[in-house]
């Protein structure tokens, strides 16, 4: 496809569940960014990969979460033992080198 | 620590002109991203400015001074469409993570 694509799109889980979200980025694209977004607010910064290796995960809330990007294409972002209070919408985007990232549709996580 | 500021809400009037400011205290800067974002949807990429002076797009220019940490969106002709989120992101050195602020919301009265 032309654009980031994301999955799923929405996700609802209980309490204590782990989930896995997946990101699809532009090809060729050497970057690749996870935000996650609460309503009224600007994207939080979680995690950013140059190539297969995480430049700088110091987004990340806690070791509840982690991404991996295995083959420095798609990257998939993990949440174990979810929490309410990690219900957000989380935005994934992929730039070439330093150019501005676009971002996918985003999927909308829901933890009861 | 990193900073991003700009005004939470700002009103303007159809076919008017408005200006979107925003400051921002980071420990290095490579660039500057404007996007939009409509409620609902993910932020689509407006401009870049990394060195000072007016970038013109349109009916959209953005303005950057790094000396002030100061930048702008300007947009004139307003549309209705034109209701959305504003957001101003910077690129941090080193890096290059990409920060964002709040965002400013944008209502566009007939």
């Amino acid at each position: 496809g032309a654009g980031v694509s994301q999955t799923p799109s929405n996700k609802v889980t209980e309490k204590g569940k782990y989930v896995e979200l997946r990101c699809d980025p532009i090809s060729g694209h050497t970057a690749l960014y996870w935000y996650r977004q609460s309503l009224g607010q600007g994207p939080e910064f979680l995690i950013y990969f140059q190539g297969t290796g995480a430049a700088d995960d110091s987004g990340l809330p806690n070791d509840r979460f982690f991404a991996v990007r295995p083959e420095g294409s798609v990257s998939t972002l993990k949440i174990q033992r979810t929490e309410r209070g990690d219900s957000a919408v989380y935005l994934c985007a992929s730039s070439w080198r330093q150019g501005p990232p676009f971002f996918g549709p985003g999927t909308r996580l829901t933890v009861l | 620590g990193q900073n991003i500021d700009q005004p939470t809400e700002m009103t303007a009037t159809e076919g008017a002109i408005v200006q979107i400011n925003c400051t921002y205290q980071t420990s290095g800067f490579n660039g500057l991203f404007w996007y939009q974002q409509h409620a609902g949807e993910a932020p689509t990429f407006l401009s870049y400015n990394v060195l000072d002076g007016l970038e013109e797009k349109g009916r959209f220019s953005s303005f950057l001074s790094r000396s002030k940490g100061y930048s702008y969106l300007l947009l004139k002709e307003l549309q209705m469409k034109d209701s959305a989120s504003y957001l101003c992101a910077v690129s941090v050195n080193r890096d290059d993570k990409i920060i964002f602020g709040k965002g400013t919301r944008l209502h566009i009265l007939p």
